[in-house]
């Protein structure tokens, strides 16, 4: 069974960066689908962007486009969201989740607190 | 704004049941994309309920079940238990934005 643990919280100060990693256990990352959710604090979940490491390519919500980069390390079987430019809004929750057919999600990650701050 | 609306809450007593819909448009749910449902317990990382409208990952009770019709798509869940206090999405994906897509979420309180 694919696990998926990501990285720790982080604190950034607006208009710098964050990259955050979702390292897979149990499974080959290669063959799978991993995307990226965020959660707002009390807000709902919003779908960022997907990478199919296989392929070595990332699809990206049109919002966060100019500013999301995701990838995949088939060596370390990690996946990676970095998001630029931050702002006081990117404050949230991010997930990193497998893929499945028919586009479910399943496992998540534990989620990983960013926290934009001056 | 949320492109899959599910009402904001829903509230019911132990050992009844309840529904919880979610409805799309012809880009999504009504363009026969399958619809999910997860869970979100307080603090925690959401969880897969139900996938591809009507089936549940092994270790989701039976109490927990989804349909769909059209547009729309509903979760019902019999037997309310006090652990079923969560938040609950829907998504599905939607074909005029390409991206996946999520209700709002729905609050259920067990009284």
């Amino acid at each position: 069974q694919v696990q998926l643990e990501q990285s720790g919280a982080e604190v950034k100060k607006p208009g710098s960066s964050v990259k955050v990693s979702c390292k897979a256990s149990g499974g080959s990352l290669s063959f799978n689908t991993i995307s990226w959710v965020r959660q707002v604090p009390g807000q709902g979940l919003e779908w960022m962007g997907r990478t199919i490491p296989i392929l070595g390519i990332g699809f990206y919500a049109q919002k966060f486009q100019a500013r999301v980069t995701i990838t995949a390390d088939k060596s370390t079987n990690t996946a990676y969201l970095e998001l630029s430019s931050l702002r006081f809004e990117d404050t949230a929750v991010y997930y990193c989740a497998r893929e499945r057919a028919q586009v479910s999600f399943d496992p998540w990650g534990q989620g990983t607190l960013v926290t934009v701050s001056s | 704004q949320s492109v899959l609306t599910q009402p904001p809450s829903v509230s019911g007593a132990p050992g009844q049941r309840i529904t919880i819909s979610c409805t799309g448009n012809n880009s999504n749910i009504g363009a026969n994309y399958d619809v999910h449902w997860y869970q979100q317990l307080p603090g925690t990382a959401p969880k897969l309920l139900i996938y591809d409208n009507t089936k549940r990952p092994s270790g989701v009770p039976d109490r927990f079940s989804g349909s769909k019709s059209g547009a729309s798509a509903s979760l019902a869940i019999t037997g309310l238990q006090a652990d079923d206090e969560a938040d609950y999405y829907c998504q599905s994906y939607d074909n005029s934005l390409n991206i996946c897509v999520f209700g709002g979420g729905t609050k259920l309180t067990v009284l």
